[in-house]
């Protein structure tokens, strides 16, 4: 069981908007750790779309976007396109363990 | 731009250890104040933080393999090194290493980049 919690599927049609939470506590987000959103592709390896918990590296398009609350955050992707189809992951540091924690993953299809 | 590059054996017998090596171009991993971190994936499974060691040689590991693993850093080949023994089929994974952003505090910080991943399979 993962210290941040995802939805493990979320699915939209093209075009359409989705959002999919990571819930953690008191220990990491809610300790003012940022949380950081990856896209996996299969066979590849994690690429950041989202860092400090609302900021995107050059490259990624606008669609995607983040946000922060409390002991949660949420990653948004607005006009859904065929190519968005990942394993999504957040990840952040925990105060508790002196680490870095991940999601156990969401799963987006386009349907 | 900084590349990382994982190698290392694919096979690793039950109870062995498995020692990954890192290989960084494109930059010196002595230069600057980083984060060096080796992640694992089990196939179909998510992702797992094995462990890190910052620039000034202290580490830390995920409490459910502290004692089993040990990360390195080998300046004059500018590598990174992990070690992790008394392995089991749990152990078997896809091994990223991956760096984090320099200068920024742990509780701020993130990986990337990535290296590509290797696989390790642990089985007699």
């Amino acid at each position: 069981q993962s210290v941040l919690t995802q939805p493990p599927s979320v699915s939209g049609a093209p075009e359409q908007r989705v959002t999919i939470s990571c819930t953690g506590s008191r220990s990491n987000i809610g300790a003012g750790s940022d949380v950081h959103w990856y896209q996996q592709l299969p066979g590849a390896a994690p690429k950041v779309v989202i860092y400090g918990s609302n900021w995107r590296p050059s490259g990624v398009p606008d669609r995607f976007s983040g946000s922060k609350s409390g002991t949660s955050a949420s990653l948004a992707i607005t006009g859904l396109q065929a190519d968005d189809e990942a394993d999504y992951y957040c990840l952040s540091y925990d105060t508790s363990l002196s680490g870095w924690v991940f999601g156990g993953g969401t799963k987006l299809t386009v349907l | 731009q900084v590349h990382l590059q994982e190698s290392g054996p694919g096979l690793v017998n039950p109870s062995q250890t498995l020692s990954l090596t890192c290989t960084v171009s494109g930059g010196s991993i002595s230069s600057g104040s980083y984060y060096w971190s080796w992640i694992r994936q089990p196939a179909g499974r998510g992702l797992e933080w094995v462990g890190h060691i910052y620039s000034t040689g202290s580490t830390n590991s995920n409490p459910s393999l502290k004692s089993r693993v040990t990360i390195s850093l080998d300046t004059s080949k500018n590598q990174l090194s992990l070690k992790l023994i008394s392995v089991t089929a749990a152990d078997t994974a896809v091994y990223f290493c991956a760096r984090a952003q320099m200068g920024i505090p742990a509780l701020l910080n993130w990986f990337d980049p990535w290296g590509q991943g290797t696989l390790v399979t642990v089985s007699s």
